[in-house]
């Protein structure tokens, strides 16, 4: 079945450096779509972004990720990192028939002043 | 706009004991998912059900039921609740089933607490 892949557990930077989050995919289904959900503390996740096309940068709210389905991977990135972006980040994926969504084990971004 | 609304919003329950967490949604969206989230563990999917009186099973089906007799409405059923479990439950709900590129929209969860 489809598996989304999120190595880093936790990211702890300083307000003001670059953000990367790493994404990675596996899943039959040649045209997938792939999201990126937020949720703050004590609020529910939220979509941040979403893509299907292959190679097109996509941007929402100061966040931008790319979809490489060369190396199945779909980074969320950010130039400057926001004491308010911290937060529990979750890359999904949806192929197929479209009605599963399934997530990964989420990132939580910590950004200190 | 829409809301999805998750009652109770804190649940605790005795060892054995059979729980229903209830969930409302006013977008009129088709499908409707019961997740189950733990730190670590990411969102893991129980049920979801694509139209009115339809389930299906996800990865974590075992252990519970679900029903769907709206389509505005979506119950979950742990069947027994296994001691000192502690975990947060999401419903969502999308719109038209069939779609790759719809936005999940998530309710404010139920923290279920097992003692």
């Amino acid at each position: 079945g489809d598996s989304v892949t999120q190595t880093e557990g936790l990211v702890t930077l300083t307000e003001g450096l670059p953000v990367m989050l790493n994404c990675t995919y596996q899943t039959i289904y040649s045209n997938p779509f792939l999201f990126w959900y937020v949720q703050h503390l004590n609020e529910s996740p939220r979509l941040l972004l979403k893509s299907f096309t292959d190679n097109k940068r996509t941007e929402h709210q100061g966040f931008h990720a790319t979809l490489h389905k060369s190396s199945s991977s779909f980074h969320l990135q950010k130039s400057s990192a926001q004491l308010s972006d911290s937060a529990l980040y979750y890359c999904a994926l949806s192929g197929g028939m479209g009605y599963k969504l399934t997530f990964g084990t989420g990132t939580s971004l910590l950004v200190d002043p | 706009g829409g809301i999805i609304t998750q009652t109770p919003k804190f649940l605790i329950g005795q060892e054995g004991q059979k729980l229903t967490l209830k969930c409302q949604q006013n977008f009129n969206h088709d499908t409707m998912y019961w997740y189950r989230q733990d730190s670590g563990k990411g969102l893991r999917l129980i049920y979801y059900s694509i139209t009115e009186n339809d389930l299906q099973k996800g990865d974590l089906s075992e252990g519970y039921d679900a029903s769907r007799e709206k389509k505005s409405s979506f119950s979950l059923t742990v069947t027994s609740a296994q001691k000192n479990e502690m975990a947060v439950f999401l419903c969502a709900s999308r719109r038209d089933w069939g779609t790759s590129a719809e936005t999940l929209y998530f309710g404010s969860g139920t923290r279920l607490t097992v003692l």
